[in-house]
């Protein structure tokens, strides 16, 4: 079974509006991490924002915020206002328990549109 | 902020060839990892390498592969005899403890074209 999972290859979205990007996960272990990071079209991956799985709060990340519904075991990017420079690759991934690796999803691309 | 470094940043090599990928890891970090991601794809855990000895590693790092850490500073990937598919995009991670939730720092990758 797929660890992480990313419905959305890929989604246009208007400048300036609001992008949700979509991540589920499956694990059995009460403690995990979940992390999005960012890869534009050079290549690099750049970290975002993190989830604990026991953080009470939704973490937020100037822009970026995740909507973390953990019965649901969803973890969504939310990027407000968006800009052309977020066109790029999004990837959720998630660390378990005392796990070393952390795992990617398939990802996400998202164009902005001007 | 400090920076992951990955020297080649492209390497094309003959299939059957031995390769090594070089990384210099941001100097505190204690926790060392190898991801690939093959064109268009989800980027791979290949290795995590802690204390001089990998300490967890993926099916895909089979005998072909092998990491080394020479010196204080430098991280490599080793592949004894390259294949075409083992060409994708390298990455190099450093984590700071290998904390739940700590984030890796990645390098920019070295693309690995075998021919």
């Amino acid at each position: 079974a797929q660890k992480i999972t990313q419905t959305q290859p890929g989604m246009f979205v208007q400048e300036k509006e609001a992008v949700t990007l979509d991540c589920t996960y499956d694990t059995s272990d009460p403690s995990y991490g979940l992390f999005w990071y960012k890869q534009p079209s050079s290549g690099e991956m750049i970290f975002l924002i993190y989830q604990g799985s026991y953080d009470q709060q939704n973490a937020t990340e100037g822009r970026y915020s995740l909507n973390f519904q953990k019965a649901r075991k969803s973890a969504n990017l939310v990027i407000s206002a968006s800009q052309l420079g977020d066109s790029a690759m999004y990837f959720c991934a998630m660390r378990e328990g005392l796990d070393d690796k952390i795992i990617f999803g398939k990802g996400t691309r998202l164009h902005i549109l001007p | 902020e400090p920076e992951v470094t990955q020297t080649p940043s492209h390497q094309v090599t003959q299939m059957g060839q031995e390769v090594i990928l070089r990384c210099v890891p941001i100097s505190n970090h204690l926790y060392f990892y190898w991801y690939r991601q093959i064109l268009g794809q989800k980027v791979e855990f290949l290795v995590s390498f802690y204390n001089n000895e990998i300490s967890e590693k993926s099916e895909i790092f089979d005998d072909q592969f092998s990491v080394e850490r020479p010196d204080g500073s430098n991280f490599t990937l080793k592949i004894r005899s390259t294949k075409l598919e083992d060409s994708a995009m390298y990455f190099c991670a450093s984590s700071e403890i290998g904390a739940t939730n700590e984030k890796l720092f990645f390098g920019s990758g070295t693309q690995l074209s075998v021919l």
